[in-house]
C-alpha cells in the first residue's frame, strides 16, 4: 500500500515566522510532487510542483525534496494570517501515474 | 487559465434517490477524477478516466458509477443514494497520464437525509 504522510497539526506559527510543512511518502520510485492549499469549505488549489531533487523557489514559497529519503518539505517564508489552511502534499508513483495524498497538515498563523 | 466546474455547489437528496454529480472542464484535459472527501480521512479516489469512455475504478467505488461519453464532460452517479454518501465530492482534470498538475472544480457538498 503506497502511502503519503502528514502530520495533522494544527501548526500554529506567528505571523511573519517561516512555516514548515513535511511530508513522508512510502513509494521509493515516486516522480512528482504536488503541494496544494486548501481552505475550509473551498476545493484544492496547486501551490507548487517539484520532479527534481532540491529545492524550488516561487515567491515566499519552497518546496524541498530529497528522494534517498523519501521526504518533502513546503517553506512558507513572512507567513501571513491569509495562509492560514489545510496543505495537501501529493505524491505521484512511476506505475500507476494516480496521485497518492496525504492527509492534510492544518496551519494556523496568528497575528 | 484551466476551469473545471461542477454543477452544484450544494445538494440535498433523500435516501434510496438517484442522484447525478456532473463535471466540466474547458481544456481539453485526457484525464479527469472524482473524490470524495470527509473529515480525517483526506482526499479517496472514486473513479478516474484516462479519456473518452474509459473508466477505472478507485478506492471506493462501491455505490457509484460514472459516465464520460464527451471528452469535457466526467460525471458521478449515485444509483440509490445513502446518508454515508453524505459528503465534499471533488471533480479534477489533468492533461493526460503522468503529466502535470490535477485541476480541482469547486466541489459539491451533498447532503443524503
Amino acid at each position: 500500500q503506497k502511502e503519503v504522510e502528514q502530520n495533522s497539526g494544527p501548526l500554529s506559527v506567528p505571523e511573519g515566522a517561516i512555516a514548515s510543512l513535511n511530508c513522508t511518502y512510502s513509494d521509493r520510485g515516486s516522480q512528482s510532487f504536488f503541494w496544494y492549499r486548501q481552505y475550509s469549505g473551498k476545493s484544492p488549489e496547486l501551490i507548487m510542483s517539484i520532479y527534481s531533487n532540491g529545492d524550488k523557489e516561487d515567491g515566499r514559497f519552497t518546496a524541498q525534496l530529497n528522494k534517498a529519503s523519501q521526504y518533502v518539505s513546503l517553506l512558507i517564508r513572512d507567513s501571513q494570517p491569509s495562509d492560514s489552511a489545510t496543505y495537501l502534499c501529493a505524491v505521484e508513483g512511476d506505475s500507476n501515474y494516480q496521485l497518492i495524498w496525504g492527509a492534510g497538515t492544518k496551519l494556523i498563523i496568528k497575528p | 487559465d484551466v476551469k473545471v466546474t461542477q454543477s452544484s455547489r450544494y445538494l440535498v437528496k433523500r435516501t434510496g434517490e438517484k442522484v447525478f454529480l456532473e463535471c466540466v472542464q474547458d481544456m481539453d484535459h485526457e484525464n479527469m477524477f472524482w473524490y470524495r472527501q470527509d473529515p480525517g480521512l483526506g482526499l479517496r479516489l472514486i473513479y478516474f478516466s484516462y479519456d473518452v469512455k474509459m473508466k477505472e475504478k478507485g478506492d471506493i467505488p462501491e455505490g457509484y458509477s460514472v459516465s464520460r461519453e464527451k471528452k469535457e464532460r466526467f460525471s458521478l452517479i449515485l444509483e440509490s443514494a445513502s446518508t454515508n454518501q453524505t459528503s465534499m465530492y471533488l471533480c479534477a482534470s489533468r492533461i493526460r497520464v503522468g503529466m502535470g498538475e490535477q485541476y480541482f472544480g469547486p466541489g459539491t457538498r451533498l447532503t443524503v437525509t
